[in-house]
């Protein structure tokens, strides 16, 4: 079935450095994306979105880049900080706009000090 | 700062027993959705509703649960009877869904509360 997905559960960056984050998705017609970090204990929180009609788009130390020829979303923190430690999902909108946001399993970011 | 609130934070309670969640979502937003969240399962929708109308309740077994909206600034999601598998951290989220000149989609960022984190023994 169609689904977004993540490659990687747990990624260990060192503090400063920039992080990675990457999303896959399937289905071709989503055309809202959101980037969410949840802390521990806490709810998830927006980052950031794009829409499908943009390739990039960058806010205050993220930049959210989507590939859709490869069905592929990445977030990128730049020097990391020991806040930014907490799980990321990306979401996905379908199309249709009557459903809702389908989340990723999330990937667990650790900042080493 | 408008935020979604949602109580209780923490429930400890025994299987059988009826568990009543809240949730209070930001002021205006016409969007309610509920979550639930595992360590196994990650994020699964559990239900929404706009304009306190459900829309979708697919995520949820209904012989056991069920959401409501009395009013606009309430929703409630109800276990009854509980079991150990439903222990969990449930989350509301609230959002306004709105409509986009051009005939272009329209989008649905969410809110998320504080969570209840339920646990049945």
């Amino acid at each position: 079935g169609e689904s977004v997905g993540l490659h990687l559960p747990t990624l260990s960056v060192q503090e400063g450095d920039n992080s990675i984050i990457n999303c896959a998705y399937s289905n071709s017609a989503s055309d809202y994306f959101i980037w969410y970090k949840q802390e521990s204990g806490k709810g998830p929180q927006f980052i950031i979105d794009i829409r499908s009609n943009m390739d990039k788009r960058q806010g205050q130390r993220v930049t959210v880049l989507l590939n859709k020829t490869v069905k592929h979303l990445s977030l990128q923190i730049a020097a990391t900080q020991p806040g930014d430690s907490a799980v990321y999902f990306c979401a996905d909108h379908r199309f249709s706009g009557n459903t809702p946001l389908v989340f990723g399993k999330g990937t667990r970011l650790s900042v080493i000090a | 700062d408008a935020r979604v609130t949602q109580t209780p934070r923490h429930k400890v309670t025994e299987m059988g027993q009826e568990v009543t969640m809240r949730c209070q979502p930001i002021l205006g937003h016409n969007t309610v959705f509920w979550y639930r969240q595992t360590m196994m399962q990650g994020l699964e929708l559990l239900a929404y509703f706009r304009n306190r109308a459900p829309l979708d309740d697919s995520g949820m077994p209904k012989d056991r649960f069920s959401a409501e909206m009395p009013d606009a600034t309430l929703a409630t999601l109800k276990i009854q009877p509980s079991e150990p598998r439903d222990s969990a951290v449930y989350f509301c989220a609230s959002g306004l869904r709105r409509g986009l000149a051009g005939g272009e989609s329209s989008y649905n960022e969410q809110f998320f509360g504080p969570g209840t984190r339920l646990t049945v023994l």
